[in-house]
């Protein structure tokens, strides 16, 4: 059961666009992280946000928390052809005890 | 090196045969995690280990699935009598915060059973 929603679940984009993904959930989370991921690898962690409401920015990629923390996104400014990837993200709360819960991913193409 | 590692990487097994894949965490994690992934999803939990005591292994899909880490490092997770439905990603990850905090992934396990 995947209680985490992401979209769109695909994205092909020309370089240099912008672009957003989404991250939805019914549930509370005491923290969220996005992750990475490339074909035949595991996922890389690229930032966790915990507090509702919080941003933060890693060069071209901004994150942010929803105020209720049940939501999050993920918007790259400017994308680029190493951006390419599959992105997750994964909460953890109180009923999932040590697990992560992974959404499904948006699966992200930036051509040259 | 540094990060998570994981043998071996492909495994194709005939149904009905047992599989051991293992995991080597970054020096020093408490934790250990292991993870299914299925193709096109997101990974799903399946066990936690806390040192050598396992806390959790509430996502196991049966009883054929038994990991161990006896002595707090390397992990094996095994499942026995294969079937179709077990082809998947096993992904281990480590992490340095007891019960939770971020984890560190390894490049995971393919195992395609035919």
């Amino acid at each position: 059961t995947q209680l985490l929603e992401q979209s769109p679940q695909f994205l092909s984009i020309q370089e240099g666009e912008n672009l957003t993904v989404y991250c939805n959930s019914s549930s509370v989370f005491s923290s969220l992280q996005w992750y990475r991921q490339e074909p035949g690898e595991g996922p890389v962690l690229l930032v966790t946000v915990v507090t509702g409401g919080e941003v933060k920015k890693l060069k071209r990629l901004t994150f942010q928390f929803g105020d209720a923390r049940k939501d999050s996104s993920l918007h790259i400014t400017a994308a680029q052809p190493g951006d390419t990837g599959l992105y997750l993200c994964a909460g953890a709360n109180s009923n999932s005890g040590y697990a992560l819960n992974f959404g499904k991913g948006t699966s992200l193409l930036v051509t040259p | 090196g540094a990060g998570v590692s994981q043998s071996p990487r492909y495994k194709v097994a005939k149904r009905g045969q047992d599989v051991a894949l293992r995991c080597d965490p970054i020096s020093g994690h408490v934790s250990l995690f292991w993870y299914q992934q299925a193709l096109g999803q997101g990974p799903e939990f399946l066990t936690y280990f806390q040192n050598e005591a396992q806390l959790d292994k509430s996502g196991l899909p049966s009883d054929r699935f038994f990991a161990e880490r006896p002595e707090g490092s390397v992990s094996t997770l095994k499942i026995q009598r294969t079937q179709q439905e077990d082809s998947a990603v096993y992904l281990c990850a480590s992490g340095n915060r007891a019960g939770g905090g971020e984890q560190y992934f390894g490049p995971g396990t393919r195992l395609t059973v035919t």
